[in-house]
């Protein structure tokens, strides 16, 4: 099936600094990229939607000058998270879709996540 | 707003029988579902999907019932084994959509 990384697997950061998360489909190109954030215990919570080449779609209540995203390639979307504070620890992932719309589940393709401590 | 809850949080189970995870949802526009296995530190894994023009769906020990009439689907899993050991999340996903709306989750543990 098709392969989704993301890097960096984890990271620790101070407060007040900026981390990048970088996702990547491997043998296939994305048009469509999803970026979730899911606190412990809890369920996957969508923040936006990507579509390369156009500005990303967030979800209500998440801040877009806070999470920056970026989908500039085919095989590439960034999250940035600008600014972090420990409100921001979570475990964000992402996943990656070759269509414009969910045509079947086995279609998006889930990375394996990034955890973000903020100290 | 719209939701897709699940009935319980926990699921323990003797290895060997059968598991099954419900899930509810409130959105009468979703028209396609797919049930999701996450383990510990990983991404959600694909388990199977159902439309709505379905009622049931089987793969390789799984089954997937969905009930429109009430909102509800579940996740049957056959002859539960060690490996099946996860947080099981089921996402709905209206028609021409390109998001999921996931569930709360339902961890499942395996009893030796």
């Amino acid at each position: 099936g098709a392969v989704v990384s993301q890097h960096p697997s984890w990271v620790i950061c101070k407060s007040g600094t900026s981390v990048k998360i970088e996702c990547r489909s491997l043998d296939f190109q994305a048009t469509t990229m999803f970026w979730y954030r899911q606190f412990p215990k809890q369920s996957l919570m969508l923040m936006a939607t990507s579509n390369e080449g156009s500005k990303a779609t967030y979800e209500q209540g998440v801040e877009k000058d806070k999470f920056l995203i970026n989908h500039a390639s085919l095989t590439l979307s960034t999250l940035t998270v600008t600014s972090a504070h420990p409100e921001d620890s979570s475990f964000y992932i992402c996943s990656a879709t070759p269509g414009l719309a969910l045509l079947w589940g086995n279609e998006q393709f889930f990375g394996p996540g990034t955890r973000l401590t903020v100290l | 707003g719209e939701s897709v809850g699940l009935h319980l949080p926990t699921l323990s189970v003797q290895e060997g029988d059968n598991s099954i995870i419900n899930c509810a949802y409130s959105n009468s526009a979703s028209d396609y579902f797919i049930w999701y296995k996450q383990e510990s530190g990983k991404g959600p894994q694909f388990i199977i999907d159902i439309r709505s023009n379905m009622d049931k769906r089987q793969g390789q020990r799984v089954t997937v019932l969905l009930n429109k009439t009430v909102k509800h689907l579940s996740l049957q899993i056959a002859a539960t084994q060690p490996g099946d050991s996860a947080v099981y999340f089921c996402a709905e996903n209206a028609q021409g959509a390109q998001k999921l709306v996931f569930g709360q989750g339902t961890r499942l543990t395996i009893n030796p």
